[in-house]
């Protein structure tokens, strides 16, 4: 079964909007949570992460949104730029578990000039 | 530094044949996943290894095993290939499973196709 939901399955942005993805989680073990982004052709590169013990980590035009009671995140991308048109995956981990990842299905994020 | 690099980067085989794929780690980096791809889907885990042991293995059949050498590198083998097998195929590298932060580094993967 799909551990993490990713929504939406793509979405387009105006140049200077905001894109904002979401993902749930049931696993309560998952203490790490990375947001990929991957180009056509190549692989997942990692783009910025959260652990649970804080509700929002921010990264450049990137942010983290985590509520924790919800078992759910979100990345937010500020001022969206055509370079930033890509999949983008969530993801989430456990120590306990050697850190397997569990990823979501992707949203395919396009950037409209 | 070089990142993790796979080999090779493309390959076809046809149903019942094998196939093995390639990688190296980022230096420094004893612990090597492999991951599935299907077109249009998010990655599945298939075999994490550190200091050449097997630390876990997702659900894949038996036709799929895997090995780490000892210089780290690590070989991802496919027995009697279907055509459901065709897939990006990625290598990820971290530091360890355990005292890490869990981050995991991707390579480019090798893209199968399976006719």
């Amino acid at each position: 079964q799909q551990q993490v939901k990713q929504s939406p399955q793509s979405l387009i942005v105006q140049k200077g909007g905001i894109s904002i993805i979401n993902c749930a989680y049931e696993n309560t073990a998952f203490d790490y949570f990375p947001w990929y982004q991957q180009f056509p052709g190549k692989g997942p590169a990692l783009l910025i992460a959260i652990r649970p013990d804080v509700s929002e980590k921010k990264e450049g035009r990137f942010t983290i949104s985590f509520n924790k009671s919800a078992k759910q995140f979100s990345l937010h991308i500020m001022d969206s730029q055509p370079g930033d048109s890509a999949t983008y995956f969530c993801a989430a981990s456990a120590r306990s578990n050697d850190y397997k990842l569990s990823f979501g299905a992707g949203t395919t994020v396009t950037v409209r000039a | 530094d070089a990142g993790v690099t796979q080999s090779p980067t493309h390959l076809i085989k046809t149903r019942g044949q094998q196939v093995t794929l390639r990688c190296s780690p980022i230096s420094g980096h004893k612990s090597v996943s492999w991951y599935q791809q299907v077109l249009g889907q998010g990655p599945q885990f298939i075999f994490q290894y550190y200091e050449k042991e097997e630390r876990g293995r997702g659900n894949f059949p038996d036709r799929f095993s895997a090995r780490q050498f000892p210089n780290y590198s690590s070989e991802l083998n496919v027995n009697a290939l279907l055509l459901g097998d065709s897939a990006l195929y990625l290598c990820a590298s971290s530091l360890s499973p355990t005292r890490g932060t869990g981050e995991l580094f991707f390579g480019e993967g090798s893209r199968l196709t399976v006719l």
